[in-house]
């Protein structure tokens, strides 16, 4: 079965630093890989995907992510975190031939001004 | 744009009532889905439809069921709702194995 790993259920970054949220998956084929961001009170909106086209994938609001086969990991960076990027972020993980996702417990992003 | 919808934002409800959660999307997407989400834990998985009347089980499906009688609509029932299922409710939908459209979720509090 997929699984998803997340590190760090709640991570704090500085306004104007680096954002790094780490995901790695265990499959044996590489799947289809998605990041999703949910503010609060409200579903979750995709941020980006990974569909087996370029690895270095770029999303919505300055994200992106990079898919590294030899890791099994997908991790989300942005540049310069600002504070509307303050929600939590859910890495997604679909094996070829599922439509099943299978979710990452999240990271709840804190942006310190 | 994809719009998928739930019938209540809040639901108050007490142990051992039924209780119907409403999902409706306008994409015309073969899949739909229900999960919950609670702090720590994530979605998980309640149950999944692939077609109209068709429904397979999550990974937590104990306690609740589905029905799928149009396309574009899939509702959650809890047959006697209890206290430990208090959660975030939410309804997604997609076609093939692309990615998945959600709604706005369902804070359900059970008394």
């Amino acid at each position: 079965a997929q699984s998803v790993t997340q590190l760090g259920s709640h991570v704090s970054v500085s306004e104007g630093a680096l954002v790094l949220l780490r995901c790695n998956y265990s499959s044996s084929v590489p799947p289809y890989l998605f990041w999703y961001v949910q503010y609060p009170n409200q579903g979750l909106q995709l941020l980006l995907k990974y569909t087996s086209a370029a690895t270095l994938v770029k999303g919505i609001n300055g994200f992106e992510a990079e898919f590294k086969k030899s890791e099994t990991s997908f991790h989300l960076t942005k540049p310069s975190a600002h504070m509307s990027d303050a929600a939590e972020y859910f890495c997604a993980v679909s094996p070829y031939g599922n439509n099943r996702l299978a979710f990452g417990k999240g990271n709840q992003v804190v942006v310190i001004p | 744009d994809v719009k998928v919808t739930q019938s209540s934002r809040y639901l108050v409800k007490r142990t051992g009532e039924k209780v119907f959660l409403e999902c409706v999307q306008d994409m015309d997407h073969e899949n739909m889905f229900w999960y919950r989400q609670d702090p720590g834990l994530g979605l998980r998985l309640i149950y999944f439809s692939y077609d109209v009347k068709m429904k397979e089980k999550g990974d937590i499906p104990e306690g609740y069921s589905v029905s799928r009688e149009k396309k574009e609509r899939f509702s959650l029932i809890l047959e006697s709702a209890s206290t430990n299922q208090t959660s975030m409710y939410l309804c997604a939908s997609n076609n093939g194995v692309y990615e998945q459209y959600f709604g706005p979720g369902t804070r359900l509090t059970v008394t």
